[in-house]
């Protein structure tokens, strides 16, 4: 069955450091979305793509990044970990067939920076 | 900044009571999505509104698009154990991009 994965699911990290979250989905989907989620705030966009080499700025962009080198992958870096990067981290992807599609969600990566 | 306001924001309610919860906004959305949010899990879509005015039922869950196009409702009946969870609202602003309400955790007492 087609499906979306992320990994890690828990990571553990000092402030400072590089970190990469991996989303890979099997839908040959064209859109992909990286959200983050916290107590409070529901679900917030942090970057998103429509296609191979695109990638588009969400609300929480700040100290992100993400790459679309195939459609299959969306991997979301944290430069230089910050303890306020310490969250639940929700890759999603659509079909891109118009505004209504419905977005798949992955189960998550729980990230912590001390 | 947030574009929807879900409420309430946390409901504790008796195994069989029906439950309500809304999203309103200023803006003017062109979709309406109601996901629901088990633990350790990522959010999966309940019901999808495309239209204002439509009302959509999926089961136990009922949930109405606003005329006005700025808030939309969900309400589920005669509500089980396996309802627990957080419901978030959710809407398209633009092309390809979706806008979460902050979520309403739903606790139910047997």
């Amino acid at each position: 069955d087609a499906e979306i994965t992320q990994s890690p699911r828990h990571k553990i990290t000092e402030t400072g450091r590089q970190v990469t979250l991996a989303c890979h989905q099997t839908w040959n989907h064209n859109n992909m979305f990286w959200y983050r989620q916290d107590l409070g705030h529901g679900l917030r966009l942090i970057h998103y793509s429509y296609g191979v080499q695109d990638t588009n700025k969400g609300e929480v962009s700040d100290g992100y990044s993400v790459s679309r080198s195939n459609t299959e992958d969306l991997p979301l870096t944290l430069e230089s970990a910050a303890s306020s990067q310490t969250s639940v981290y929700f890759c999603a992807s659509s079909p891109g067939t118009g505004v209504t599609g419905e977005l798949f969600f992955g189960e998550g990566s729980r990230l912590t920076v001390l | 900044g947030q574009q929807l306001n879900q409420s309430p924001q946390s409901m504790f309610i008796q195994e069989g009571e029906d439950v309500s919860m809304n999203c309103t906004s200023s803006s003017i959305f062109n979709t309406w999505l109601w996901y629901k949010q088990d633990p350790g899990e990522g959010p999966v879509l309940l019901i999808a509104l495309y239209k204002a005015g439509e009302l959509t039922s999926n089961g136990r869950l009922t949930a109405q698009f606003g005329i006005t196009r700025k808030d939309s409702f969900l309400n589920i009946s005669a509500s089980i154990p396996s309802d627990v969870g957080i419901y978030f609202c959710a809407g398209y602003l633009g092309a390809q991009k979706l806008v979460f309400g902050q979520g309403t955790r739903l606790t139910i007492n047997p």
